[in-house]
């Protein structure tokens, strides 16, 4: 049972668009809400999180929205970049976060 | 400062080897886990610490054991290798409270033929 879903395997931007990357959740007991960066051959990168009890938060060129009553959540990037091609994860935790639970991927491309 | 290290990068195993893939981190992190990423799957949980003397099992934890007797190793043992643990490990770790972002390694593929 996939309880973080990511819908879209890839999405194509064109640079200094804007990119929105969708996530979808089943379980209500998920209080935190994090987005990660891949790049082929490393590790994730940690980029942006998000509380249950907030339903916006920015850093930069990246904001993550938070909808609890669709348990839906997205990603903004803005204006996107040649080096914001990578794959990304979303990722959900409860109580402590010493576990999360991800979302199959998304690889973006954004396009010169 | 090096972070979360992971050895060895690349390995390949023959059905029923056994091995130990070791993880370490230079942050005094208390969380540390295991994390295993397969195409279309995302990142799956396999074990996870949080701190010196205790472990749990995550979401997959059948036919790996770990063990955490200080704050900064953590390694992963394979204990028959199947094809089917054929994929890439990461191990992760963070301190606890914050922002509750981990910190990867850059990962160890491994092959079991």
């Amino acid at each position: 049972d996939q309880q973080v879903k990511q819908n879209s395997p890839s999405l194509s931007v064109q640079e200094g668009r804007i990119s929105i990357l969708n996530c979808d959740y089943t379980n209500s007991m998920f209080d935190y809400f994090l987005w990660y960066k891949k790049y082929p051959a490393e590790g994730p990168t940690f980029l942006i999180s998000i509380s249950s009890i907030k339903d916006k938060n920015e850093d930069g060129r990246f904001t993550v929205f938070l909808n609890k009553s669709a348990k839906h959540l997205s990603l903004h990037i803005v204006p996107s970049q040649p080096g914001d091609s990578a794959v990304y994860f979303c990722a959900a935790s409860w109580g402590g976060a010493q576990k999360l639970v991800f979302g199959q991927g998304t690889r973006l491309t954004i396009n010169p | 400062n090096a972070g979360v290290t992971q050895t060895p990068k690349f390995q390949v195993l023959k059905t029923g080897q056994s091995m130990t893939l070791q993880c370490a981190q230079d942050m005094n992190h208390e969380y540390m886990s295991w994390y295993r990423q397969d195409p279309g799957m995302g990142l799956r949980l396999i074990h996870y610490s949080v701190g010196a003397g205790i472990t749990d099992q995550g979401e997959v934890p059948n036919g790996y054991n770990v063990s955490r007797s200080t704050t900064e190793d953590f390694p992963l043992r394979l204990l028959s290798a199947a094809p089917s643990q054929t994929s890439v490990y990461f191990c992760a770790s963070r301190r606890t409270g914050g922002a509750y972002g981990y910190t990867f390694g850059s990962g160890t593929r491994l092959t079991v033929v």
